[in-house]
């Protein structure tokens, strides 16, 4: 039972070049949500997305970024003009259902990141 | 809104000594909380999970919290430590899906 998949696992970038990161949840599992881990930051919320729908983009930045969770194919995490403040390690995770309520008790398992380095 | 607060950034024990972090959280309601832990270049991993439940939660690996309500505190502790618990842990709660993570406590553990 193959857990959440990312790839690449290291991406490294010039400057105004495209970062493209993907995420393939775990089997049966519909929602998946984008963490990034900032040095000294700790790991913050980005978007929480079920296929074809954006729950949650709260946490992305207004510009550059965007997300998606097509009807077939992993996530991708796209990051457009990258800058060297968005080296970090990008983080992926699934769970079998999301939340409509305020509580949302289900866990998330997560992949093993992109660590993506902006020269 | 939600949060949690890990007291500790740093916390060094020896080998087959207890563990404790700590960690407090504030929510207006009862929250959904967790513990993860990520070696060092490597995912996130669940340890345990508090869902109302049960206050004292078992978790993988021997460790254990208890959801303190009084205290707003959920602490994790494992009775004897071992050398591949050295990692960094995160104590996490959850709001409307989305996982709010506490800044970290690296786990240091001496031969």
């Amino acid at each position: 039972n193959a857990g959440v998949m990312q790839n690449p696992r290291h991406l490294v970038r010039r400057r105004g070049q495209e970062a493209r990161l993907r995420c393939s949840p775990m089997k049966g599992h519909s929602h998946v949500y984008w963490y990034r881990q900032l040095p000294e930051e700790g790991l913050k919320f980005m978007v929480y997305l079920q296929k074809e729908n954006i729950i949650d983009e709260s946490g992305m930045p207004k510009e550059r970024f965007s997300a998606e969770f097509p009807k077939e194919g992993p996530s991708i995490l796209r990051i457009q003009q990258v800058v060297r403040g968005d080296s970090a390690a990008y983080f992926c995770a699934s769970s079998p259902s999301g939340t409509g309520t305020l509580r949302g008790g289900y866990e998330q398992y997560f992949g093993p990141g992109t660590r993506l380095t902006v020269t | 809104a939600q949060s949690v607060t890990q007291l500790d950034s740093h916390v060094s024990v020896s080998e087959g000594t207890p563990v404790l972090l700590r960690c407090n959280y504030s929510s207006s309601y009862s929250p959904s909380l967790f513990w993860y832990v990520q070696h060092p270049n490597k995912g996130l991993q669940l340890l345990l999970k508090y869902t109302s439940a049960a206050t004292l939660v078992k978790g993988i690996n021997g460790f254990e919290a208890e959801f303190k309500k009084s205290e707003t505190s959920f602490h994790l502790t494992k009775p004897s430590a071992h050398m591949s618990d050295a990692a960094e842990y995160f104590c996490v709660v959850s709001q409307r899906g989305k996982l709010i993570f506490g800044q970290g406590t690296e786990l240091s553990v001496k031969p």
